[in-house]
C-alpha cells in the first residue's frame, strides 16, 4: 500500500490477555519501529529493527513486551498478560533506510485498552 | 538524559493570528530535529528536518527554525486547517531512533 497500515485500529482486552498488534511497513522501507503514546503526550520510542534485526529493544517497558519482523517486512508487537497501564496508542513507522536524510512515516496506530 | 520539551502545552488562536511554538531540548549527539504534525486519530504525519543551527525550512504557513538549544515553529495567518497537535522530535545517530516532546495542541478558530 502507500502507507504504513497497522492492525487492528482498536483493540479491547481484560486484564492478564495477551495480543498481538501487526504493522506492514511501506513496501521495501528496510527500517521499521515502534513508538507508544499515551494520552496527551508525544510518542515513546519501544523497538527498532532493520530488515528482520532488532537493533534496539531499549524501549520496551517490560519483558511482557516482544516484537519481531521475521521476513524483513511485516511486524507484530506482543504483549503477554497485559496491564491496564499498557493501555496507550502503539504507533509502527517505516523508513527507507536509517538515515536523518529518510523521514520516519507513521501508520494510524493501534488504540489498546485493557479493562 | 535525552529530553525534548515543548511550549506551550496548548495554544488557541483566532484566524490569521500569527504565534510561534518552541521546541527546546538536550539529546546529547543529536543529529537533526524533525517537525511532525498529528490530527485526533491519526499517525504523526512529517513536516520538516532541520539539521545544524541557523537553518530554516518552509512550509505553506508553517516555518521552522533551528538554533543550538531550542527550534521554533511559526504559524503565519494560520487557518481552521492548521488546527492539530504539532510534535517535535530530535534524532541520534546512535539507535536511529526519535525523541518527542509533548507535543503542542493547536486550535485555529474562526
Amino acid at each position: 500500500g502507500a502507507g504504513v497500515s497497522q492492525s487492528p485500529r482498536y483493540k479491547v482486552a481484560k486484564r492478564g490477555q495477551d495480543v498481538a498488534l501487526r504493522c506492514d511497513p511501506i513496501s521495501g522501507h528496510v527500517s521499521l519501529f515502534w513508538y507508544q503514546q499515551a494520552l496527551g503526550q508525544g510518542p515513546e520510542f519501544l523497538t527498532y529493527f532493520q530488515n528482520e534485526a532488532q537493533l534496539d529493544k531499549s524501549g520496551l517497558p517490560s519483558d511482557r513486551f516482544f516484537a519481531e519482523r521475521p521476513e524483513g517486512s511485516v511486524s507484530t508487537l506482543k504483549i503477554q498478560r497485559t496491564q491496564q497501564e499498557d493501555s496507550a496508542v502503539y504507533l509502527c513507522a517505516s523508513s527507507l533506510y536509517s538515515s536523518i536524510n529518510q523521514p520516519q512515516h507513521f501508520g494510524d496506530g493501534t488504540r489498546l485498552s485493557i479493562l | 538524559e535525552d529530553q525534548v520539551t515543548q511550549s506551550p502545552e496548548a495554544l488557541r488562536l483566532q484566524e490569521g493570528e500569527s504565534s510561534s511554538l518552541n521546541c527546546s531540548y538536550t539529546v546529547s549527539g543529536l543529529r537533526g530535529l524533525f517537525w511532525y504534525r498529528q490530527d485526533p486519530g491519526k499517525g504523526p504525519e512529517f513536516l520538516f528536518t532541520l539539521y545544524s543551527a541557523g537553518e530554516e525550512k518552509e512550509k505553506e504557513r508553517l516555518k521552522a527554525t533551528l538554533t543550538k538549544k531550542e527550534s521554533f515553529l511559526h504559524i503565519t495567518a494560520p487557518k481552521p486547517e492548521d488546527s492539530a497537535t504539532y510534535l517535535c522530535a530530535g534524532y541520534k545517530a546512535a539507535g536511529n531512533k526519535l525523541t518527542f516532546g509533548g507535543g503542542t495542541r493547536v486550535l485555529v478558530k474562526p
